[in-house]
Order: structure tokens, then C-alpha cells, then sequence
């Protein structure tokens, strides 16, 4: 697509509840990242896939998170159990691969966890 | 683990002013990026500084890297209500595997 897509804009879940975030990324592009934001915060990084691969799943905040890509494209992020300090925005990214070039964002998921 | 810290954290400027904030590492970076994030939305990629010493300029903005490649600045001239946002650098972790966010400024443009 023209942009990096993610689904669904807004999620409000209850706490013990999984959730899966949906990213979609431009066509193309091989890298692919999650970052988690929270209000008036920076960037926390989550992980980031080459293809299909995460070399570095260590920015994962917990084993209740993971992550998975198929295909090369669409990835998506699940949170299991969700607790209320999951709440945040979380935003994918997409770059055509290397460490050059910039990277484009989606407009994120905001996660509320009641 | 490797952080790019940023300073000043916050910035409350008057229209006109001029705005620098400072981005450092404790480790050599093999490249640097700069985005804007305006209230609400998400990071736009501005440029990304490559080289020891380079200088780029985007009409107001002008980006830094430093010899070292350890530090970095981002400066606007005559700074506009639509300069308002958070200003964030970016580099890769020494492992590569990571690509880490500075801590941003957050600038505001008093008009």
C-alpha cells in the first residue's frame, strides 16, 4: 500500500484479555519494527524483523508479548493477559531494509486496558 | 544497553526565536536519523546524517553530526507555530539489532 496501515486504530480491552495488533507495512519493505509509545513519553523499542526474522526479541517487555511476521509483510503484535500498564500507543514501522533510509510510521494502535 | 539521550527535554520558545536541541551517545554511531512528531501523531522522518562532521539543511533546519559521530544537533532558524512537536534522534544499537529513539524535545512556539 502507499502507507504503513495498522489495525485497529483504537482497542479498549479488559484486563486479562489477549489482544492482537495488526501492521501492515508498505509494499516492499523488508523491515519491519514495533515501537510502543506512552502518553507525553518516547519511543520504546519492542522488535524488529528483517523478512521474517527478529534477530533481537529482547525489547519485548514481557513473555505476554510477542510478535510474529509471515510472509514478509503483514506482522502483528499479541499482548496476553493484557494488564493496565499495557495501555499505550503502539506504532510499526516499515523501511525498505539496511540501516539506511528513514523509516515511515503508521498511525498506531491506542490500547486502553480497563 | 546503549541510550541516545537528548537535551533539553523540554523548549518554550517565541515565535522568531531559534531552537537547538542535542542528541548524545556514549558509543560511536554509524548513523544518525532526526523525525518530528507533532502532537497527536506519529514520527515523520526528516534526514539521516551519515558521515563524521556532516552538516544537511532543510530550508530552517539545520542537522549535525558530530566529528566523533556521538553527538548530534538539530537547529531551526526563526522558528514557527508549525515548528511545535517533539523532535527525536534515532540510531542503531551496537548489535544492529535495535534501532533506539532519543529521549526527545519537546518544543513550543509561543506565538
Amino acid at each position: 500500500g502507499a502507507g504503513v496501515s495498522q489495525s485497529p486504530s483504537n482497542k479498549v480491552t479488559e484486563k486479562g484479555k489477549d489482544v492482537e495488533l495488526r501492521c501492515d507495512p508498505i509494499s516492499g519493505h523488508t523491515a519491519l519494527y514495533w515501537y510502543r509509545q506512552s502518553l507525553g513519553q518516547g519511543l520504546e523499542f519492542l522488535i524488529y524483523f528483517q523478512g521474517n526474522s527478529a534477530p533481537d526479541k529482547s525489547g519485548l517487555p514481557s513473555d505476554r508479548f510477542s510478535a510474529e511476521r509471515t510472509g514478509g509483510s503483514v506482522s502483528t503484535l499479541t499482548i496476553q493477559r493484557t494488564q493496565q500498564e499495557d495501555s499505550a500507543v503502539y506504532l510499526c514501522a516499515s523501511s525498505s531494509g539496511g540501516r539506511g533510509g528513514g523509516y515511515t510510521f503508521g498511525s498506531g494502535t491506542r490500547l486502553t486496558v480497563v | 544497553g546503549q541510550q541516545v539521550m537528548q537535551i533539553p527535554q523540554y523548549q518554550h520558545v517565541q515565535e522568531g526565536e531559534d531552537f537547538t536541541t542535542y542528541c548524545n551517545s556514549s558509543t560511536t554511531l554509524s548513523n544518525i536519523q532526526w523525525y518530528k512528531q507533532r502532537p497527536g501523531g506519529h514520527p515523520v522522518f526528516l534526514i539521516q546524517l551519515v558521515k563524521s562532521g556532516e552538516v544537511k539543511k532543510q530550508k530552517r533546519l539545520t542537522f549535525q553530526f558530530g566529528e566523533a559521530k556521538k553527538n548530534s544537533s538539530l537547529h531551526i532558524t526563526a522558528t514557527q507555530t508549525t515548528d511545535v512537536g517533539t523532535y527525536f534522534c534515532a540510531a542503531w544499537s551496537n548489535t544492529g539489532n535495535q534501532f533506539y529513539f532519543g529521549t526527545g524535545t519537546s518544543l513550543t512556539v509561543i506565538p
